[in-house]
């Protein structure tokens, strides 16, 4: 079963409105959680890094004001779409590390944000 | 810089038969893992076989299978006896570093479609 929830899977939302999405570990601790955007038929962005208790990490041409990113408890990251235009319009998956070693990277399942 | 590169917008192959995955991987960092993630249109990202660079032997996960070739910086995927249900979108991707998981950030490739025909 998964082992990372992302909810909600799809949103529609109107210009100029936030939409907040949830990644969640199921049955570990994640202490980094990572943000990840994928337009039609391209590869996976990453975005940021989510570190709990502290700051997250954004990558180089990613605005932090404009995608907040929450990681206040152990099993939970969250992406704020503050202000969400049409060109915010893409999927969104977040991934999380299970235990130290890399290959225990897990993914959500993906939000589809539509901005109209 | 690191860069991941897969060559093969699309594939085609027929049931039962082995497809090949090209990828082919840069970076100067001599610790890195290699990742094959599988995407069906449903979205989700479905892990499948990793190799990490100090790994001796090609990683094998029941019909996948890694042919790592450390010389040439390629790790292209194979995929056994093909099935109607691996018809989805391959991608291949690199992290740097695994002592205790100090980098993680996966770098992707552009991803290959493949369609499995009956």
């Amino acid at each position: 079963g998964a082992v990372v929830s992302q909810h909600p899977s799809w949103v529609i939302c109107k210009s100029g409105t936030s939409v907040k999405i949830e990644c969640r570990s199921l049955d570990f601790q994640a202490t980094t959680m990572f943000w990840y955007r994928q337009f039609p038929k391209q590869s996976l962005m990453l975005m940021a890094t989510s570190n709990e208790g502290s700051k997250a990490t954004y990558e180089q041409g990613v605005e932090k004001d404009k995608f907040l990113i929450n990681h206040a408890s152990l099993t939970l990251s969250t992406l704020t779409v503050t202000s969400a235009h049409p060109e915010d319009s893409s999927f969104y998956i977040c991934s999380a590390i299970k235990g130290r070693m890399n290959e225990k990277l897990f993914f959500g399942s993906g939000t589809q944000l539509s901005v109209l | 810089a690191q860069k991941i590169t897969q060559t093969q917008p699309g594939m085609f192959v027929q049931e039962k038969e082995a497809v090949t995955l090209d990828c082919t991987y840069d970076t100067s960092d001599p610790s890195y893992g290699l990742f094959w993630y599988k995407q069906p249109s449903s979205g989700e990202m479905i892990f499948l076989i990793y190799q990490g660079s100090y790994d001796q032997q090609n990683a094998t996960e029941g019909r996948y299978s890694l042919n790592f070739q450390k010389a040439r910086k390629s790790a292209n995927l194979v995929i056994s006896a093909s099935q109607l249900g691996d018809s989805a979108m391959y991608f291949c991707a690199m992290t740097l570093g695994f002592n205790g998981g100090a980098t993680n950030k996966l770098i992707f490739g552009t991803g290959t479609l493949l369609a499995v025909q009956p």
